[in-house]
């Protein structure tokens, strides 16, 4: 059964750049046939699609958040992961991560991760 | 760039009965689009994909249809376990990239 864990810091000051990882288990990453992306969820609010990757290193960003955010991903490790530079409050929010299955959708998802941004 | 609009933002409804959420794409998008259900604390379960399939596990009183820009996800005898918040999401296959619409939040009458 496929698994994903999020990791990283749960607290990032403001204007430095939040680091995630993704760690994909009981299935490969290389495989052909998925992306994996980044979804974000501030407090009390609705799901913000990040962006994607594949395991080519092929990525799909977020129009309004593409100045800001590097996926990146790592086939030795089976992992891929998150960069999100100049962080501020807004930034605040449960990241996901999760397998995009083409014309199906997003599934499984990671646990989610709390990062909260403040000094 | 498509946005999704749902609504309501909040339905209520008593256990047993119909609810009725609806999904509006702001330009077509086929039939590529799923619905998930999120319960608090927890992340996002896939229920439906492409419009008006049910995902492995999910049980038959969910049910989608709809293609183009206006979609609805039904649950025809809300469960306990029902009440939740669910969000539509549009996929592109050609670029992939994901937009989820706000939500609608279904809660005991």
């Amino acid at each position: 059964q496929l698994q994903l864990q999020e990791s990283g810091p749960g607290l990032v000051k403001p204007s430095e750049t939040l680091s995630l990882t993704c760690t994909v288990s009981g299935g490969s990453i290389s495989s052909s046939s998925y992306y994996w992306g980044w979804i974000r969820q501030p407090p009390g609010k609705g799901l913000e699609w990040i962006g994607s990757i594949y395991y080519s290193g092929s990525t799909y960003y977020n129009p309004s958040l593409k100045s800001r955010v590097t996926i990146s991903v790592d086939t030795s490790k089976n992992q891929f992961s998150l960069k999100l530079s100049s962080v501020t409050a807004a930034d605040t929010a449960v990241y996901y991560c999760a397998r995009l299955i083409a014309a199906v959708g997003l599934d499984p998802w990671g646990q989610g991760t709390l990062v909260t941004v403040s000094s | 760039e498509i946005v999704m609009t749902q609504s309501p933002a909040t339905l209520s409804v008593s256990p047993g009965e119909r609810a009725t959420l609806s999904c509006r794409a702001s330009q077509s998008v086929s039939s590529n689009l799923a619905w998930y259900q999120q319960k608090p604390g927890q992340a996002p379960r896939l229920l439906i994909y492409g419009a008006s399939t049910r995902a492995t596990g999910i049980p038959a009183r969910f049910s989608g249809s709809g293609s183009g820009t206006e979609f609805t996800l039904t649950i025809s005898s809300l469960q306990s376990e029902d009440f939740a918040v669910y969000y539509c999401q549009q996929y592109n296959n050609w670029h992939p990239t994901w937009t989820f619409g706000q939500g609608t939040k279904v809660e005991i009458k």
